[in-house]
């Protein structure tokens, strides 16, 4: 089955400490997106990439660390966790900018 | 800037009544427009989008959205809906030449009720 894989599904940590949130596509496809979605903001990119070893800022960048080493992977890092980072996160695929993005399911994220 | 405006939160509706979802974006010269649904507790599926060609589009569902380049518009609209519609819609736009950034709106909370 086609789809986007993120874990995990629901993390409660603590200010500081280090984490990493994976996703994974099964799909091939180049582009890849971590986006936040908080009430009443709606969905905001925090970063993308177009192909391997190759990521750019989106709208909200600061506080995270993104990797593209591998074609099928993007994890997302929360070096220093801090609970303004309290959301829930989604990652996307997608061939490009013409087919939009196949999303997984989501983390739901709290940082006390 | 890429920007996208779902100025309703929410629209509640009764079972088989139509219903409209407003979308507006920022000008630009060529634009990709998306319409996205989010049932509670999963990730967002893609409805519709429009590339270019004709300005009415369908999607799943029964549903249509409809581009209007003078307005800047692009809204949603179904006939008739069910309480299985009930649901978080979004909508976004995507710039050429902007590769991956695909900007959303704030959502629309739709109720579908008896």
């Amino acid at each position: 089955e086609a789809q986007v894989t993120q874990n995990p599904r629901y993390l409660i940590t603590v200010t500081g400490k280090k984490l990493t949130v994976t996703c994974s596509q099964n799909m091939n496809h180049e582009y890849m997106s971590w986006y936040r979605q908080d009430p009443g903001l709606g969905l905001r990119q925090i970063y993308y990439s177009m192909n391997v070893e190759v990521t750019d800022k989106g709208d909200v960048p600061e506080g995270y660390k993104v990797s593209r080493k591998e074609k099928r992977n993007f994890p997302l890092i929360l070096e220093s966790p801090s609970p303004n980072q309290t959301s829930l996160y989604f990652c996307a695929s997608s061939y490009g900018q013409l087919y939009g993005y196949t999303f997984g399911s989501g983390t739901r994220l709290t940082v006390v | 800037a890429q920007s996208v405006t779902q100025l309703d939160s929410q629209v509640p509706v009764f079972e088989e009544a139509p219903v409209e979802l407003r979308c507006n974006y920022s000008s630009s010269v060529s634009v990709y427009l998306f319409w996205y649904v989010q049932y509670p507790n999963q990730g967002l599926q893609l409805l519709l989008k429009y590339l270019s060609g004709s300005t009415l589009v369908k999607g799943i569902n029964g549903f249509e959205a409809e581009f209007n380049k003078s307005q800047t518009s692009f809204h949603l609209r179904k006939p008739s809906v069910h309480i299985s519609d009930t649901a978080e819609y979004f909508c976004a736009v995507s710039y050429t030449g902007t590769a991956s950034k695909l900007t959303f709106g704030t959502g629309t909370r739709l109720q579908v009720t008896l």
